[in-house]
């Protein structure tokens, strides 16, 4: 089944306590993002990644890592994780940068 | 930079009725339009894909149309029903700040209650 799969779904941590939230696709997709969702703010693009090795920085990267070592997996980095990164984080991918996108299903971080 | 307005931000109907839901965006040079419904605390499940190129796309009771020139999307939904409850997220595809990427932009959504 085709699918974009993160982990973990829900994850409750401290501040300062570094922490990765991993995304894998099956779809052999190139371009990968990484979405935070917040009320009143709707989804906003962290990071995007166009291929293996090639990643850039989308509205709301402060605070947040990437990398994309292999074309399969994504996984965002918070390496000082704070309060206000308390959101729902959205993994998704495509085949190329102007085609349909595919989410996962959501990691609920909340950082105390 | 690409800004996406969904109106309503909320609607509640009768079951059985016929609704539109409406999405506006400001740059009319996207690649395409993506229609999600989100069930709460959940994640987004993709409806409708309308390339640049096409003016509609049909999927059982949902149609979505495109016109491009003006920056409006709508999403019509047929003899709604119960389950039909979610919120619904527009989502328009265009080049990035770079000039080379693509990224999505999201409308804030619209929390659709059919009710019995």
């Amino acid at each position: 089944e085709a699918q974009v799969t993160q982990n973990p779904r829900y994850l409750i941590t401290v501040t300062g306590k570094k922490l990765t939230v991993t995304c894998s696709q099956n779809m052999n997709h190139e371009y990968m993002s990484w979405y935070r969702q917040d009320p009143g703010l709707g989804l906003r693009q962290i990071y995007y990644s166009m291929n293996v090795e090639v990643t850039d920085k989308g509205d709301v990267p402060e605070g947040y890592k990437v990398s994309r070592k292999e074309k399969r997996n994504f996984p965002l980095i918070l390496e000082s994780p704070s309060p206000n990164q308390t959101s729902l984080y959205f993994c998704a991918s495509s085949f190329r940068g102007g085609t349909e996108a595919f989410f996962g299903q959501g990691t609920r971080l909340t950082v105390v | 930079k690409q800004e996406v307005t969904q109106i309503p931000a909320a609607l509640s109907v009768p079951e059985g009725e016929n609704l539109v839901l409406n999405c506006s965006f400001t740059d009319s040079a996207i690649y395409n339009l993506q229609w999600f419904r989100q069930d709460p605390g959940k994640g987004l499940t993709s409806l409708l894909l309308i390339q640049s190129s096409q003016r509609e796309q049909t999927s059982g009771r949902l149609n979505a149309s495109l016109d491009k020139s003006s920056g409006r999307s709508t999403l019509y939904i047929a003899a709604s029903q119960p389950g039909d409850s979610a919120t619904y997220l527009c989502a328009v595809k265009s080049r990035g700040v770079t000039g080379t990427a693509s990224k999505l932009t999201f409308g804030t959504g619209t929390r659709l209650q059919v009710t019995l």
